[in-house]
């Protein structure tokens, strides 16, 4: 079935705790994009990636990094979490330029 | 990026037709997008329409693009208690991969 995997589904953790949030599609996208999603503001894009090493800053990146060594894959980091990045993130691929971006199921992440 | 705005709420009783508006600001907007959301759930593609376009027709769903007026709307014809959920307006610009997102409209339907 293809799809946009991405884990934890929820996370709680603690201010300054290094953590990762991995996304995976088996569709070949080329295209992936990291998205969180707050009420009052809808969805912001984070960081995207057009290809194998190749990524570059949305709308909101500052607190963010991520990385895309392989097509499939597609983590967030949040190196020193901070209570304002607690919020829905969703992770969305797609196979090129103006073709429908696929979401994956979101990741509820708690920062206290 | 450009703004993208929507009303917040819409609820409407059970058979009756929706209408949720959206504008935009990014004259340059080539497609333009309607995805849903329900509750617990990642947002899932309902239709889209080219920017040379201005209406598209898919089973209950119509799309009306004014592209004067930067004016997208989404009608859903007899509206279902399943299709309460949360409706984004999206569009993409001429370049770059970004979508912009509306802050989504929340569509109540009533029994």
């Amino acid at each position: 079935e293809a799809q946009v995997t991405q884990n934890p589904r929820y996370l709680i953790t603690v201010t300054g705790k290094k953590l990762t949030v991995t996304c995976s599609q088996n569709m070949n996208h080329e295209y992936m994009s990291w998205y969180r999603q707050d009420p009052g503001l809808g969805l912001r894009q984070i960081y995207y990636s057009m290809n194998v090493e190749v990524t570059d800053k949305g709308d909101v990146p500052e607190g963010y990094k991520v990385s895309r060594k392989e097509k499939r894959n597609f983590p967030l980091i949040l190196e020193s979490p901070s209570p304002n990045q607690t919020s829905l993130y969703f992770c969305a691929s797609s196979p090129g330029f103006s073709y429908e971006q696929y979401f994956g199921p979101g990741t509820r992440l708690t920062v206290t | 990026g450009e703004d993208v705005e929507q009303s917040l709420f819409l609820s409407v009783r059970e058979g009756d037709s929706s209408v949720i508006n959206c504008t935009y600001t990014d004259s340059s907007s080539t497609y333009l997008y309607w995805y849903k959301q329900e509750p617990g759930a990642g947002l899932q593609l309902l239709t889209y329409i080219f920017s040379n376009m201005d209406m598209k027709q898919d089973q209950r769903l119509t799309v009306l693009l004014n592209k004067k007026d930067k004016h997208l709307s989404l009608r859903i014809a007899d509206t279902q208690t399943g299709d309460s959920a949360i409706y984004f307006c999206a569009e993409k610009g001429n370049s770059g991969y970004a979508l912009n997102f509306g802050k989504g409209t929340s569509l109540l339907v009533t029994p």
